[in-house]
């Protein structure tokens, strides 16, 4: 059964960057499409972007300017950075495996990350 | 890209059915087969309930129906539970560039 481990740090400054890892346990990240998706508190879900193994993107229009992806398939790892962060993005962030088209099957337990100084 | 429109609350007694709409648009709902829904317990991660409109995941028990008609997808949960209490998500493909939009949520409470 695979799984998902968010990790990366709780508290981010303002106008820095925010940067969160996911590490894919009991299967390969190859040939596959990963997803990060995120929930301010007592909020909905925002999709944030996909990466598939191989390296090519596609983000949510509305962050594509301040969003980079990245995999690592010798980790079996995944990452999200988040530039020039507010308070506007603090959420729970999960990485996740989508299953099909828009369908994500896989979730990580979640991190929540604050911005704040 | 705007979100799928869903009712905040939804409520039935155990046994019940219960029905959540989530409104979506030309462009999403109503353009593509790939409507999915997740429940979400307090403090965990979403899980998948439907994809494709009316599938059910391995594990998924077959109170949880799902439909679409037009612009409009419904998931229905019936015989409800005690457990099925949780926050209910629906999501939409929308094509190549906004990918997937979400729904705003309803929070279905079991009396």
């Amino acid at each position: 059964q695979v799984q998902l481990q968010e990790s990366g740090p709780g508290l981010v400054k303002p106008s820095e960057t925010l940067s969160l890892t996911c590490t894919v346990s009991g299967g390969s990240i190859s040939s596959y499409h990963w997803t990060w998706i995120r929930q301010p508190p007592g909020k909905g879900l925002e999709w944030i972007g996909y990466i598939y193994y191989s390296g090519s993107t596609h983000y949510n229009p509305s962050l594509k300017s301040r969003v980079t992806m990245s995999v690592d398939t010798s980790e079996n790892q995944f990452s999200l950075k988040l530039s020039s962060v507010t308070a506007a993005d603090t959420a729970v962030y999960y990485c996740a495996r989508l299953t099909g088209v828009g369908q994500i099957g896989y979730w990580g337990q979640g991190t929540l990350v604050t911005v704040s100084s | 890209q705007s979100a799928l429109t869903q009712p905040p609350s939804a409520s039935g007694s155990p046994g019940q059915s219960v029905t959540v709409s989530c409104t979506g648009t030309s462009s999403d709902v109503g353009a593509y087969n790939y409507v999915s829904w997740y429940q979400q317990h307090p403090g965990k991660a979403p899980k998948l309930m439907i994809y494709e409109v009316s599938k059910r995941p391995s594990g998924v028990p077959d109170r949880f129906s799902g439909s679409k008609s037009g612009n409009t997808a419904s998931l229905t949960v019936s015989g409800l539970q005690a457990e099925d209490e949780a926050d209910y998500y629906c999501s939409s493909y929308a094509g190549s560039i906004y990918y997937v939009v979400f729904g705003g949520g309803t929070k279905l409470t079991v009396l």
